[in-house]
């Protein structure tokens, strides 16, 4: 069955420091995964997606994350943390076969920045 | 567009009593699924419909839960009876056909008595 792993439920940076989410994913067939984000009171974001093109990928607000198949991980990172990137962050790979629309999400990390 | 709508944003009711959620989906998206958000649980999907058809209800907790689209622009997850253990936030997310990308409403939060 296909599933993540976000390791840490919440995170805690400075303001300008590096932001490091991990998320470790498991399936049975290349998986496309996606990050999203939730800001208080809010529905889920899409910040970015992978799908078997370029490893790197970009997204929105600076994130950027990493598919690195030798370790099934699919880490978010951004540069330099802003007090507007505090929020909830979700990784998700889809599903298999019939059931590929679906997604499966990990139980997010919340990821708070200090001043 | 308008993004995915639902209504209401804040309900408040009194265990056994029934309760509708309502979606309306991005014009022309093929899918639609129902989660339920928890601190417990975390985020749930409960139910999937593609062009207005269920595909999986096995998230669907419990037989109170039902959930119909009768077309391909409204959804209604409905609740009864209610019980306090229900509250939770409930979103609604649509998705066209060939993507995997699911674009989600500002959620219901919903709290029994």
């Amino acid at each position: 069955a296909q599933s993540v792993t976000q390791l840490g439920s919440h995170v805690s940076v400075s303001e300008g420091a590096l932001v490091l989410l991990r998320c470790n994913y498991s399936s049975s067939v290349p998986p496309y995964l996606f990050w999203y984000v939730q800001y208080p009171n809010q529905g889920l974001q899409l910040l970015l997606k992978y799908t078997s093109a370029a490893t790197l990928v970009k997204g929105i607000n600076g994130f950027e994350a990493e598919f690195k198949k030798s370790e099934t991980s699919f880490h978010l990172t951004k540069p330099s943390a802003h007090m507007s990137d505090a929020a909830e962050y979700f990784c998700a790979v889809r599903g298999v076969f019939q059931g590929a629309q679906k997604l499966v999400f990990g139980q997010g990390t919340r990821l708070t920045i200090n001043p | 567009d308008a993004g995915v709508i639902q209504s209401p944003r804040h309900e408040v009711t009194e265990m056994g009593q029934e309760v509708t959620l309502r979606c309306k989906p991005i014009s022309g998206h093929d899918y639609l699924f129902w989660y339920r958000q928890t601190m417990m649980r975390g985020l749930e999907l409960l139910i999937y419909f593609n062009n207005n058809v269920p595909i999986d209800d096995s998230g669907m907790p419990e037989d109170r839960f039902s959930a119909k689209m009768p077309n391909a622009s409204f959804s209604t997850l409905k609740i009864q009876p209610s019980e306090p253990r229900d509250s939770a936030v409930y979103f609604c997310a649509s998705s066209p056909a060939g993507y995997n990308e699911q674009f989600f409403g500002p959620g219901t939060r919903l709290t029994v008595l």
